[in-house]
């Protein structure tokens, strides 16, 4: 069975700060997806980032920045000189490719981590 | 319009009630999601929807009752609902191509409160 570890409930930094949101996750595929998902207090999920398992290239984006290791099963979020508008919720996800002819697959959510930006 | 649209923000209703959740989604997606979201627990799925056809029913109690019309709607009949059921309810949608690979886009979700 897969399974998503956020071990960070809750994160408080100042603004201008880096902080990192740590995702482990545990699965027994060799091909899977990897998401990272925004919720800011509004509700809606925000989709950020998918990775698959064979594509092992950190990616940045502005400020955000994505540490995939296979090696540890780690899949880590970090957001430099961090703004308020960055306090939400975030969501790591893992979904494995499994094709059932009916196009439904499995997509496990962590916990959470809640972020505080504080001005 | 907004990818993907819930209604109504807020309901709130009592045990004997019944009431129904709204999804519409503008994205020409495929598949639809219900997905339950409780204080300290992750996102539990509920419903998958392909092409109008259920392909998922997570063990969920049936007073909850889900309905597709068509690929961009999506209802959650409720009723006889339990206080512990009071949760925000997300509707998503995705592309899904049957490769697991599909981001979802989630609407601002249902705020239920059950008295």
């Amino acid at each position: 069975a897969q399974k998503v570890t956020q071990a960070q409930t809750e994160i408080s930094v100042v603004e201008k700060e880096d902080v990192t949101l740590d995702c482990v996750y545990e699965t027994r595929d060799t091909t899977y997806y990897l998401f990272w998902y925004k919720q800011p207090p509004s509700g809606e999920l925000v989709f950020l980032i998918r990775r698959n398992s064979f594509d092992e290239q950190n990616e940045i984006s502005g400020r955000y920045s994505w540490n995939f290791q296979k090696s540890t099963s780690s899949f880590n979020f970090t957001i430099t000189a961090s703004q308020v508008v960055d306090s939400a919720v975030y969501f790591c996800a893992l979904s494995e490719a499994r094709y059932s002819g009916a196009g439904s697959y499995q997509l496990t959510f962590g916990k959470g981590t809640k972020l505080s930006v504080i001005p | 319009e907004t990818g993907v649209t819930q209604t109504p923000r807020h309901l709130v209703m009592g045990m004997t009630n019944k009431k129904s959740l709204k999804c519409e989604q503008h994205l020409g997606h495929n598949a639809m999601y219900w997905y339950k979201q409780s204080a300290k627990k992750p996102l539990e799925l509920m419903f998958v929807y392909n092409f109008k056809e259920q392909t998922e029913n997570n063990s969920v109690p049936s007073r909850f009752s889900p309905e597709c019309p068509n690929s961009s709607h999506l209802f959650l009949h409720l009723h006889t609902l339990q206080p512990e059921d009071s949760a925000l309810y997300l509707c998503a949608s995705s592309q899904e191509e049957g490769l697991g690979n599909s981001p979802l886009h989630f609407g601002n979700g249902t705020r239920l409160t059950v008295t």
